[in-house]
């Protein structure tokens, strides 16, 4: 089983800031099978980021992904107060399908 | 607009049964792969189990292989999930998520059910 581990867990910034979260494979993740997901409290996730950096449909471009093999990066270019919220990566290289952790974006 | 609505979720004993339904619409449900992902109260996400859109593989997460059993009914739109030998550690919220055909990941979800063991 590949396991996610996502950094840091909490993540403290302004409005109009820039977000650098991680997500970090205990095995290479074949063909960059890697998705993000967004999750507001009390509400279910959103799917943002497929494929490592494809972005999905109606997500704004602040959203971006990036990496390959081990170590993946979801980047929020500058942070509007909707983007407050818990982020997960996913894996679908290998079953199971794992999830990190997640990270926490909170307002400063 | 693809909608996915959850719904059989409840409070129930340990050992005992439940069964979920995830009803679907605005998309071809016969040409796409369903599952079922769960979280725990303040926790994070689990993938529980994947179907085929033809019934013809099914997978589970070990945590659930052996009580739990997906399926579909694909003239009713409906996706289903069978959960035998409830264990306090089962409660969780339940989503049911498509595949988006290509690949393991979850295009769309549905808001959960909230399914609650204990005595």
């Amino acid at each position: 089983e590949i396991v996610l581990t996502q950094s840091p867990g909490t993540l403290s910034l302004s409005p109009g800031e820039r977000a650098t979260l991680s997500c970090r494979a205990s095995q290479s993740i074949s063909s960059s099978y890697l998705a993000w997901y967004q999750q507001k409290p009390g509400q279910a996730p959103r799917l943002l980021i497929y494929g490592a950096s494809g972005r999905a449909t109606d997500i704004p471009d602040r959203f971006s992904g990036s990496g390959s093999g081990t170590d993946f990066t979801l980047t929020i270019s500058r942070l509007e107060p909707e983007d407050f919220a818990v982020y997960y990566c996913q894996q679908y290289g290998s079953s199971p399908w794992t999830f990190g952790q997640g990270t926490k974006v909170e307002i400063k | 607009q693809v909608q996915l609505v959850e719904s059989g979720g409840g409070v129930v004993q340990p050992g005992g049964s439940l069964r979920l339904s995830c009803a679907a619409s605005g998309f071809t449900f016969s040409s796409y792969g369903m599952h079922w992902v769960r979280q725990a109260p303040g926790k994070g996400l689990e993938w529980v189990a994947f179907i085929r859109h033809d019934e013809s593989n099914k997978y589970y997460a070990d945590s659930v292989k052996g009580r739990f059993t997906i399926s579909r009914d694909n003239s009713k739109n409906t996706l289903y999930l069978q959960m035998n030998g409830l264990r306090a550690e089962d409660t969780a919220v339940y989503y049911c998520a498509k595949d988006p055909g290509c690949c393991r990941y979850f295009d769309y979800w549905g808001q959960g059910t909230l399914v609650t063991v204990s005595s």
